[in-house]
Formats: C-alpha cells, sequence, structure tokens
C-alpha cells in the first residue's frame, strides 16, 4: 500500500514564522500536491510538482511557496505565517502510470496560526 | 474552468436507509471522476472510480456510475451503516498529471 506521511498532525504558529509542512510517500510517484481543506471549501490546490525540482502554481499560492528537492519528499513553505493560513493541509501523491489512477493522501496537519 | 457540485450536507439518515449524494461536473475533455471519503481525523481515502463513460465504480456496497450525457457522477448505497459516517468529497481528474477539482464535501451522519 500507497503511504504519505506528513511530519506532523497537529502545529501550532506564531503570526509571522516561517513555518514548514513535510510530505514524504513511498512509491516513487511522480507527481504531488498540496491542498489546504477549509468547512466549506472543499480542497483547495495550493501547489503541485511533476518531478524533482519542478513545481507549478495552483489555485491558491499567495503566501506558500513549496520545495521539491528529492523525488519522495514534498514540503509547504508559509513565508511568514499569517492567521488566515489556519487551516487542515493536505499533501497527495498520484499515480498515473503502471496500474488504475489513483490520488494518495495523508492524513493532514491541522495548523493554528496565533 | 472545471468544477464539481454535490449535495449540500449536512445528510443525516437511520441506518439501513437508501443514500444517494449527488454529483455534477462541468470539464472540458475526459477527466476520471473519484470519490474519495474522509473519516474524522484523517486524510481522504479513495472509495470508488471510473476513468470514462458509462463505467461503474463500486467498493463496501457503494455505486457510482460515470454520465456524460447529465455530467453526473450520484454516489449510492442501498443500506447505510453507523460506520458510513464521513465527509465524503466529489472529484474530477486528468489523469495525464493528477491535477483534481473537488467538490465542496458531503458530511454524512448515520444515526442508529
Amino acid at each position: 500500500d500507497v503511504k504519505v506521511t506528513q511530519s506532523s498532525r497537529y502545529l501550532v504558529k506564531r503570526t509571522g514564522e516561517k513555518v514548514f509542512l513535510e510530505c514524504v510517500q513511498d512509491m516513487d510517484h511522480e507527481n504531488m500536491f498540496w491542498y489546504r481543506q477549509d468547512p466549506g471549501l472543499g480542497l483547495r490546490l495550493i501547489y503541485f510538482s511533476y518531478d524533482v525540482k519542478m513545481k507549478e502554481k495552483g489555485d491558491i499560492p499567495e503566501g506558500y511557496s513549496v520545495s521539491r528537492e528529492k523525488k519522495e519528499r514534498f514540503s509547504l513553505i508559509l513565508e511568514s505565517a499569517s492567521t488566515n493560513q489556519t487551516s487542515m493541509y493536505l499533501c497527495a501523491s498520484w499515480r498515473g502510470t503502471g496500474g488504475p489512477p489513483s490520488q494518495h493522501f495523508g492524513d493532514g496537519t491541522r495548523l493554528s496560526i496565533l | 474552468g472545471n468544477s464539481v457540485t454535490q449535495t449540500e450536507g449536512p445528510v443525516t439518515l437511520s441506518e439501513e436507509a437508501f443514500l444517494t449524494i449527488n454529483c455534477t461536473y462541468t470539464a472540458t475533455g475526459y477527466p476520471s471522476l473519484f470519490w474519495y471519503v474522509q473519516y474524522p481525523g484523517e486524510g481522504l481515502q479513495l472509495l470508488l472510480k471510473a476513468t470514462k463513460a458509462d463505467d461503474k465504480g463500486s467498493n463496501k456496497g457503494f455505486e457510482a456510475t460515470y454520465r456524460k450525457e447529465t455530467t453526473s457522477f450520484h454516489l449510492e448505497k442501498g443500506s447505510v451503516q453507523v460506520s458510513d459516517s464521513a465527509v465524503y468529497f466529489c472529484a474530477l481528474t486528468y489523469t495525464n498529471a493528477g491535477k483534481s477539482t473537488f467538490g465542496d464535501g458531503t458530511t454524512l451522519t448515520v444515526k442508529p
């Protein structure tokens, strides 16, 4: 089974801090994604990556950046955290070839910015 | 752009009731369609999928059929259980990239 692991389940940070959310997948998937989930808004795509060192903006990239130095790891960075970035963050990887397509999610990081 | 609209929740049912959660989409081309389920405190899990028109996805008693003519992918289950209480998301995905568009989610509560 594919495993997508997010480094923290719960995180509390202060306004203005630089915050790193880490995600690791163990199935050699090329595509990885970061979403945020807010009540009534579903999942919104922040950034995604097709390969190492490649990244593309999603629908709501403002205030975020990403890093993909190794294929298995995709990091989300909040450059200067603000209270409106309090949310649930979900990482996912995508199996597009080698079998039926499917997206695999981590358990999420619930981030609170005080 | 692409969009997914699903039944607005919350939906509350009694155990053994019939479940329908509607999902309609707007998209160009031929996306694949997915239903995901999210249990409390967890990430999303794939429930079922369909990759082309008229395909039926099924899993754990849930079913959905890809209807291109009505741009729909409604989720159904004949007899729900308390353990089916969760949030359900409909999504469309272009499988070359995996980039997905999700509905807002439907919270289902099943009472004994």
